[in-house]
């Protein structure tokens, strides 16, 4: 099973600043990595697959980067609504064995 | 409008099987799997395994192999879950979700509302 590690496990961010968080994989998993948001009470939200494409309809602050085990979501400059949990997962397996990481939540600072 | 509409919430005894439903609408059952989520209280996403709805083909997360059950009825456009021997720790919400991106594998781009299932006596 690849394990995902993501840090840090709380981020106090003002609004308006850049929020960085990271995602470690325990082995490659390629570009084959996803980005979720989920606010309380709703179900997750695809923000990012392919390590660094958009899914549709989200905004241009949202951005994801790196390949192999380390990746990062970047969030340019935070609005009210970007407050939530933050899961990476990755989807690199055949059979799939699909593996989330713990979490990343962002609170205002 | 593509949505996933999952049954309602649940009670049940330690020891029994629940059985949450996922209809679907707004695309071709057949065209992708159908993946199940678990969520327990204040905890994040575990995967649980997903079915092929065109072939009924399974796999599992070997957490939950042997006590999970997943299906699709293709003429109601319906996926199943079923959990047996029930424990407090099974107590979550679970979601059925898919994949609709072809560039996205197996990334999860439409999600149901969830299923709150707790387990008590």
């Amino acid at each position: 099973e690849i394990v995902m590690t993501q840090s840090p496990a709380t981020l106090s961010v003002s609004p308006g600043e850049r929020a960085t968080l990271s995602c470690r994989a325990s082995q490659s998993v390629s570009s084959n990595l996803a980005w979720y948001q989920q606010r309380p009470g709703q179900a997750p939200r695809l923000l990012i697959y392919g390590a660094s494409t958009r899914a549709t309809g989200i905004p241009a602050r949202f951005s994801g980067s790196g390949s192999g085990t380390e990746f990062t979501l970047t969030i340019s400059s935070l609005q009210s609504e970007d407050f939530a949990v933050y899961y990476c997962q990755q989807y690199n397996n055949w059979p799939p064995e699909l593996t989330f990481g713990g979490g990343t939540k962002v609170e205002i600072k | 409008e593509v949505q996933l509409v999952q049954s309602g919430a649940e009670v049940k005894k330690p020891g029994a099987t629940m059985k949450v439903s996922c209809k679907v609408s707004g695309y071709t059952f057949t065209d992708y799997y159908m993946h199940w989520v678990q969520q327990a209280p204040g905890k994040g996403l575990e995967w649980m395994g997903l079915v092929d709805p065109e072939h009924g083909e399974t796999i599992y997360a070997e957490k939950f192999q042997g006590r999970v059950t997943i299906s699709a009825d293709t003429s109601i456009d319906t996926a199943y879950m079923d959990l047996s021997s029930l424990r407090s720790e099974d107590t979550a919400v679970y979601y059925c979700a898919t994949g609709s991106i072809a560039a996205a594998g197996h990334a999860f781009d439409i999600w149901g509302q969830g299923t709150m299932v707790t387990v008590s006596s």
